[in-house]
């Protein structure tokens, strides 16, 4: 299984340039999102996704979208790009937890460099 | 909405040395992540534990519920475990499937 594969690896933009980053899981996780980690801050959550068909916005949505339609895969959109959005983008899949304590254990790609100049 | 705070920011041991990564939340949670993000970038998920204390090799990772508190703790530390080590919860009281992130712990293993 490859897991959570994410294209491209590292991307640079100009601003107002449009792009979409491609999120893909082999593992049949309900579950995926859209993070971005910039220096000095923890993950954020940009958009997720529960099922196939369905999305929902995270801690900074604006400025992105995104579509979910197939269940394997999550894309992230950008429609014009700002100098903001310079970041390391992660993408991550997740199923429940069926232990003690109901959570949801994350499995991460490797990460989207953009630089949006 | 929950908020996590880490400490030390950043640590810096000798190889061998026991460590220990604080990680302290502010709302009632159902489970703690740990996850290890490697110099390269790529992140991987050590531990989710409720209560009491996990092990997994040199790892462990306790969690103190009424507190709101836990601990990553690695024995005969190695270089290789130079790392950022983070620490997430879920982001509300409502729905555990979004986690919200600590700003890690930057771990430096010197041979």
């Amino acid at each position: 299984n490859a897991g959570v594969t994410q294209t491209p690896k590292f991307r640079v933009l100009k601003t107002g340039q449009s792009m979409t980053l491609l999120c893909a899981q082999d593992m049949n996780h309900e579950y995926m999102y859209w993070y971005r980690q910039d220096p000095g801050m923890g993950l954020r959550l940009i958009h997720y996704s529960v099922g196939e068909g369905t999305t929902a916005k995270g801690e900074v949505p604006d400025g992105y979208n995104v579509s979910r339609l197939k269940k394997q895969n999550f894309l992230l959109g950008l429609e014009s790009a700002a100098p903001s959005q310079t970041s390391v983008y992660f993408c991550a899949s997740s199923t429940l937890y069926s232990g003690t304590g109901a959570s949801y254990e994350q499995y991460f790609g490797p990460g989207t460099r953009l630089t949006v100049t | 909405k929950n908020e996590v705070e880490q400490s030390p920011q950043n640590l810096t041991a000798q190889e061998g040395e026991f460590i220990t990564i604080n990680c302290s939340y502010s709302v009632g949670i159902s489970a703690l992540h740990w996850l290890q993000q490697h110099p390269g970038g790529g992140i991987v998920s050590l531990f989710m534990l409720s209560s009491g204390k996990k092990k997994h090799g040199r790892l462990i990772a306790t969690i103190n519920i009424q507190e709101k508190h836990s601990s990553l703790h690695i024995t005969a530390s190695h270089p290789r475990d130079s790392a950022v080590y983070i620490c997430a919860v879920p982001l509300s009281n409502f729905g555990n499937e979004k986690l919200t992130f600590g700003t890690g712990t930057r771990l430096t293993i010197i041979p």
